[in-house]
């Protein structure tokens, strides 16, 4: 196991639902990231998270809403999606921030589909 | 354009034969570039991370080589084996604030 755990690993939802994404690290690490990788393309940085503050937001729709409410734990909630947001969301932490030389370690992702 | 450029996109090769995949980037100012591997169903999980004075680290079968002068990786795979089939993704953090720049990935099928 890579010590980053993420719930569900499937996820089917109607562009009316709204549902939320679920991610613990049990490393003890102070960053934390949502990451969205779709096919055939580079990961998408979505948020990061260090120390519990948001310290980045990549242009991200406000229909993808973070929480982070520890070190440990980070959830991204979902509403109204479009189609085009089915993807793979992966869910990452690490020591430091990735100015540092530490890893990223990654959760098994999300499959979303959105209907 | 994506600053970070992965080939081939895909390759097939047959167990036990060796093979190179390739990262050329134009990212800067460099501060290290990691190379990871992302099985099917997956989430990446790292293989090797270097900084700018390193030209190779090995992990295992896994060789990863650095020119900080071209701005072009390779990563090696010696005498592969079924489980090396996967996406490996080439990943370079770019400026003081560790922005990190991910390619497409090569997609590598080792057949029996």
């Amino acid at each position: 196991e890579t010590g980053v755990t993420q719930t569900p690993r499937h996820l089917v939802m109607g562009m009316t639902n709204k549902k939320s994404l679920k991610c613990e690290q049990h490393l003890g690490h102070n960053a934390m990231y949502w990451y969205k990788q779709s096919a055939k393309k580079p990961l998408e940085l979505m948020f990061v998270y260090n120390f519990k503050e948001q310290t980045e937001n990549n242009s991200v729709p406000s229909r993808f809403s973070p929480e982070c409410p520890n070190s440990s734990h980070l959830f991204l909630h979902l509403h109204t999606l479009q189609p085009e947001d089915s993807a793979l969301y992966l869910c990452a932490s690490s020591q430091d921030g990735t100015a540092s030389n530490s890893p990223l370690h990654f959760g098994n992702g999300t499959r979303l589909t959105v209907t | 354009k994506n600053q970070v450029e992965q080939s081939p996109q895909s390759l097939i090769i047959l167990e036990g034969k060796n093979c190179t995949l390739q990262c050329n980037y134009t990212v800067s100012p460099f501060s290290n570039l990691r190379w990871y591997k992302q099985d099917t169903g997956r989430g990446p999980v790292s293989l090797t991370i270097m900084t700018f004075s390193e030209n190779t680290k090995s992990n295992g079968r896994y060789t990863a080589t650095l020119d900080a002068d071209t701005k072009q990786s390779s990563l090696h795979i010696t005498a592969s084996q079924l489980s090396d089939s996967a996406s490996y993704i080439c990943v370079v953090s770019s400026d003081s604030w560790g922005k990190l720049q991910f390619g497409a990935g090569t997609q590598v099928v080792v057949t029996p």
